[in-house]
């Protein structure tokens, strides 16, 4: 079974720092890899999605890289705001997986006005 | 706007009941997904679809079962409710075949309590 990684698992910070969220993953033979946030009680909403030929996706203030020889993605935000409070969840998709994702447990981001 | 609308925000049933769960995309994407997620646990896959009649067991798929008649309707079922099922549960969809090309969707959660 594929293992997606995500450290740590909670942070905060107080408005206005660039921060880095990780994601990490055993096996390196991805075919994409795909940031989301979730609000408490609520659904996944899709903030990147790199292809595995792809090295970086960049969207506003979040910059999402990838490095499949490391096993490793990182999503950056800028210049965080309150309002990026959520829970960051990274997802990995291989072939042949039987056409699933692979979820990381999340990093909990609370940004302190 | 792309979107994924599941019927329910929350529900409460009781143990022993049929529950059903539905989710409708508007996309026409071939493939639909549903995951329970847990405090430590993550999303787990219950089960997928990747075309009308057809599914595919996922990690977890005991205690349910799932019905995709339409393209753009996949529904999980709880036969017989129980209170282990308490969770929240989300649905997906990706376009493509069984190739996963591009982004996957979330409708925004069903928080379901057995009791």
């Amino acid at each position: 079974k594929q293992e997606v990684t995500q450290i740590p698992a909670a942070l905060s910070v107080p408005e206005g720092e660039n921060l880095v969220l990780n994601c990490s993953f055993t096996d390196s033979a991805i075919y994409n890899l795909q940031w989301f946030r979730q609000d408490p009680g609520k659904g996944l909403t899709s903030l990147l999605l790199i292809q595995s030929s792809q090295r970086e996706q960049t969207s506003g203030r979040l910059n999402a890289s990838l490095d499949k020889s490391s096993g490793r993605s990182t999503l950056y935000i800028a210049a965080s705001q309150p309002g990026d409070s959520a829970t960051y969840l990274c997802a990995v998709y291989y072939p042949n997986t039987g056409n699933q994702f692979y979820f990381g447990t999340g990093t909990s981001l609370t940004v302190i006005p | 706007d792309v979107k994924v609308t599941q019927s329910s925000r929350y529900l409460v049933k009781r143990t022993g009941e049929k529950v059903f769960l539905e989710c409708v995309q508007d996309m026409d994407h071939e493939n639909m997904f549903w995951y329970r997620q847990d405090p430590g646990l993550g999303l787990r896959l219950i089960y997928f679809s990747y075309d009308v009649k057809m599914k595919e067991k996922g990690d977890i798929p005991e205690g349910y079962s799932v019905s995709r008649e339409k393209k753009e309707r996949f529904s999980l079922i709880l036969e017989s409710a129980s209170t282990n099922q308490t969770s929240m549960y989300l649905c997906a969809s990706t376009p493509g075949g069984r190739l996963m090309n591009t982004e996957a969707f979330f409708g925004q959660g069903t928080r379901l309590t057995v009791v």
